[in-house]
């Protein structure tokens, strides 16, 4: 069966960097898109990014251009979300999610989240 | 961006009870309109997809509707289990983007 297994939780300082990790099993890695999502406490999701595995292009919400790096390790069947500079707000559950495959989107397949906190 | 906006932002009912839940997008999203049910802690749980596809193992007692710019998710016979946050998300234009929320809470 379809599934995406995130990093654990992190504890990071303001400034800082943060690396989550999505492990996906079910499917051929390539195959779909993975979409990032974070949701702060409270609050709706919030779309971060997306990554096409195949030929790793990118995209990213405007609030987080610049400080978001998507990467994936096709070996290993794992995608990266890097947020740099982090700050307070950033404290959040961080999903990813699978996305699309060519013009099919599906967004059913959600991992467990990765909560990361920035506190001093 | 496309503003996705649902009404009411909270919800009191009971057990047994008929109860929707509408969601408006600023622009026209197609049919590209996803639901989500969210639990305190825990990880959105998709119900629909394609504004009225029910996602397998999903109750019956929900129900999606609409197109272009209006949807509606109906769950026909509130259940103890039901009680939760609900979210609208499209998947039509990037950025995705989600609704507010809907907390469903008890009467």
């Amino acid at each position: 069966q379809v599934q995406l297994v995130q990093s654990g939780a992190e504890v990071k300082k303001p400034g800082a960097s943060v690396k989550v990790s999505c492990r996906v099993s079910g499917y051929t890695f390539t195959t779909w898109d993975i979409k990032w999502v974070r949701q702060v406490t409270g609050q709706e999701p919030e779309w971060v990014g997306w990554m096409d595995l195949k030929t790793g292009d990118t995209g990213f919400a405007q609030k987080f251009r610049g400080r978001v790096t998507l990467t994936r390790n096709t070996s290993i069947s794992t995608a990266y979300m890097e947020l740099n500079s982090l700050r307070s707000e950033d404290t959040a559950v961080y999903y990813c999610a699978r996305g699309c495959s060519g013009a099919t989107c599906y967004p059913g397949y959600w991992g467990q989240g990765t909560l990361v906190t920035v506190s001093s | 961006d496309i503003q996705m906006t649902q009404s009411p932002s909270t919800l009191s009912a009971s057990v047994g009870d008929r109860v929707t839940i509408a969601c408006r997008a600023s622009q026209n999203v197609n049919k590209w309109l996803a639901w989500y049910q969210q639990k305190p802690g825990k990880a959105p749980k998709f119900l629909i997809y394609q504004t009225s596809s029910l996602e397998s193992g999903v109750p019956s007692r929900f129900s999606g509707s609409g197109s272009g710019t209006d949807f509606t998710l109906t769950i026909s016979s509130l259940q103890p289990d039901d009680f939760a946050t609900y979210y609208c998300q499209q998947y039509n234009h990037y950025p995705w983007t989600f609704g507010q929320g809907t907390k469903v809470e008890v009467k």
